[in-house]
Parts: structure tokens; C-alpha cells; sequence
């Protein structure tokens, strides 16, 4: 199957520091991508869709002045985590979504812990 | 997006075939059913999707119900490295329910 990269795998941060992850797809065209956040012991929550060269849409409760979502090109798409904190530490997942002639498959990153300090 | 139901927990001895069942009867005409499943902090592993008709992989079966209101994702044989959380999803926007966490055990 296709491969979804992400960047950092880790990181730690400081208390109203910014952070920003990196979502890649490796061998396809993702003209769709999405970001999650899962907190422990709990299922994953969509945070955003994004398109690319458009704004990102954003699920409820999700404020999209703090997570900002950036999908520039069809391999990329970058999550900014800004003044970060405490709560805000989770395991934060990507995935991006390819057309393959009949339906959408989907294939997700192995994920972003952010621990804020 | 249709609304999906499974079991919280199931257990499975190894090498013996185990059924994860899942409803979904609120699914629309054309949404997939898509199966993933999650070791510990890692991102979700895509298993299977289909729409009508059965299917087979070589991780996994999955059987629709004719009416798709429900289906079940049948792992053959199952291994301690299929221990994981397991998440059926109905729909072109993936959204996660609780799943299934799959207990293999010696």
C-alpha cells in the first residue's frame, strides 16, 4: 500500500510555543488530506480536511486559529500547533486519501506524540 | 457518514479464526465500509474496504450482509501480531468509533 510519512515523530515543546508537524505522502498524489488527534486510551478525532491549494475545513470544537493546517502541495500538508499547551499534547495522526480508479483508499502516518511542558 | 457499532473487546486464541462483527444500518447506497486497525501509538493500518460483495485480502475476509447493515471482518488465523484495536468505518469521511480491541492469546 501506499506510505504516509510524518514529521516530527516526537516532540516536546514549551508552554505557548509553536510547533509545527509535517505530513507527507511518500508515492502518490494526495489531493485530500486529513489530520486527527487521539488522546490516550480514546478513538481517533478528526480535527480537519483539507484540500489542496484550498482552505482547510474544520470539524467542530476544533478553533482553526490554533491548529492551522496548510496543504501546499500534493504531497505535503502541515499542521502548526500554535502557543501551545498543556492540553494540547496528544498523539497527532495524518492521513491522506487517493483516488484508485474505483474508490478512495486511505492510508495514514504513524503519527506525532507533542508533549507540551 | 453512517453511525458504527461493535463490541468493545473480543479475545481470540492464536491460530484459531476470529469474527470482529459491525453495524452500520444507517450506511447510504454508495459508502464503503473500510476496516483499519491500530497497534499502540501507532497510526491506523488500513485491513479492507468493500461495498457490496465479499471480500478477500491476504490479511483479511469481509463479509457484507446483504441489506449492508451490517458486516463482519473474519482474520483466518489469528496472531498475537493481530492484537490491536480494530475500527469499522462507513463512509467517504473517516471518522473513528471506539472499535474493537482484539485480545490474541496463546
Amino acid at each position: 500500500g501506499a506510505v504516509v510519512s510524518q514529521h516530527p515523530s516526537r516532540v516536546i515543546c514549551k508552554s505557548g510555543t509553536s510547533v509545527k508537524i509535517e505530513c507527507r505522502s511518500l508515492d502518490f498524489q494526495a489531493t485530500t488530506m486529513f489530520w486527527y488527534r487521539q488522546f490516550p486510551k480514546q478513538s481517533l478525532m478528526l480535527m480537519a480536511t483539507s484540500n489542496e491549494g484550498s482552505k482547510a475545513t474544520y470539524e467542530q470544537g476544533v478553533e482553526k486559529d490554533k491548529f492551522l493546517i496548510n496543504h501546499a502541495s500534493l504531497t505535503l500538508s502541515t499542521l502548526t500547533v500554535t502557543s501551545a499547551h498543556p492540553e494540547d499534547s496528544s498523539f497527532y495522526i495524518c492521513s491522506a486519501r487517493e483516488f484508485a480508479g474505483v474508490a478512495y483508499e486511505q492510508y495514514f502516518g504513524p503519527g506525532t506524540r507533542l508533549t507540551v511542558t | 457518514d453512517a453511525k458504527t457499532t461493535q463490541p468493545n473487546s473480543m479475545e481470540s486464541n492464536e491460530e484459531e479464526p476470529v469474527h470482529l462483527p459491525c453495524n452500520h444500518s444507517t450506511i447510504s447506497g454508495t459508502d464503503y465500509i473500510h476496516w483499519y486497525r491500530q497497534l499502540p501509538s501507532q497510526g491506523p493500518e488500513y485491513v479492507i474496504h468493500g461495498l457490496t460483495s465479499n471480500v478477500n485480502n491476504r490479511m483479511a475476509s469481509l463479509a457484507i450482509a446483504e441489506d449492508r447493515k451490517s458486516s463482519t471482518l473474519i482474520l483466518h488465523r489469528a496472531t498475537l501480531r493481530d492484537a490491536a484495536v480494530y475500527y469499522c468505518i462507513g463512509g467517504r469521511k473517516l471518522t473513528f468509533g471506539t472499535g474493537t480491541r482484539l485480545q490474541v492469546t496463546l
